[in-house]
């Protein structure tokens, strides 16, 4: 079974303001890969990032940074100096290569950036 | 942007109705999956394909089916519409291959169950 735990539910806060999203998930898959996606207030839902289980590097791209670690079974995502655009729904998803590449995802964080 | 067209974008019917949503694609990729969205679930999985004709079980498959007569296009059906299954249902695609190539969303069918 695997399962992907987000314990935030809504984070507000001002821009400029850095955010924290947490990660935790759970497998019994010695290969796995995970993911994030985000879903603005228009309701698409646009892929961010993929890691494999493989590769603990940390990754960043322009604002948003990704912490793995295996240790802890968490993929968190930060991001850097917020902004009004960044506010959307943030999903963490864990997909198994064994699965038919099944995705199965957390429940989501709201992220509301205040001007 | 990934070639993904859901079809209606919104939808409200009746209990007992049936019910067809249809996924497009012009990606030629093998893998399709069909999602619902509902607030505190993130999104929950019905069923997927893997080929023409070749389809499976998701974990919530119970009052849904699925048909894939062509690469491109996948069908799902709610034969008898509760009011259980209005929900945001999305459309996925993916490559699938040794890598696990991220799967790549429609824009979504709002349906509502009346």
């Amino acid at each position: 079974a695997q399962k992907v735990t987000q314990a935030q539910t809504e984070i507000s806060v001002v821009e400029k303001e850095d955010v924290t999203l947490d990660c935790v998930y759970e497998t019994r898959d010695t290969t796995y890969y995970l993911f994030w996606y985000k879903q603005p207030p228009s309701g698409e839902l646009v892929f961010l990032i993929r890691r494999n289980s493989f590769d603990e590097q940390n990754e960043i791209s322009g604002r948003y940074s990704w912490n793995f670690q295996k240790s802890t079974s968490s993929f968190n995502f930060t991001i850097t100096a917020s902004q009004v655009v960044d506010s959307a729904v943030y999903f963490c998803a864990l997909g198994p290569r064994s699965n038919d590449y099944k995705l199965s995802f957390g429940a989501g964080t709201t992220v509301t950036v205040r001007a | 942007d990934a070639g993904i067209t859901q079809s209606p974008r919104h939808k409200v019917t009746e209990t007992g109705t049936p019910v067809t949503l249809r996924c497009h694609q012009t990606e030629n990729h093998r893998y399709m999956y069909w999602y619902r969205q509902d607030p505190g679930h993130g999104l929950r999985l019905i069923h997927y394909s893997y080929g023409v004709k070749d389809t499976d079980k998701g974990e919530v498959s119970d009052g849904y089916s699925v048909s894939r007569s062509k690469t491109e296009d996948f069908l799902l059906t709610l034969e008898s519409a509760t009011s259980s299954q209005t929900s945001v249902y999305f459309c996925a695609i993916s490559e699938g291959g040794r890598e696990s190539q991220p799967q790549h969303f429609g824009d979504g069918t709002r349906l509502s169950i009346l």
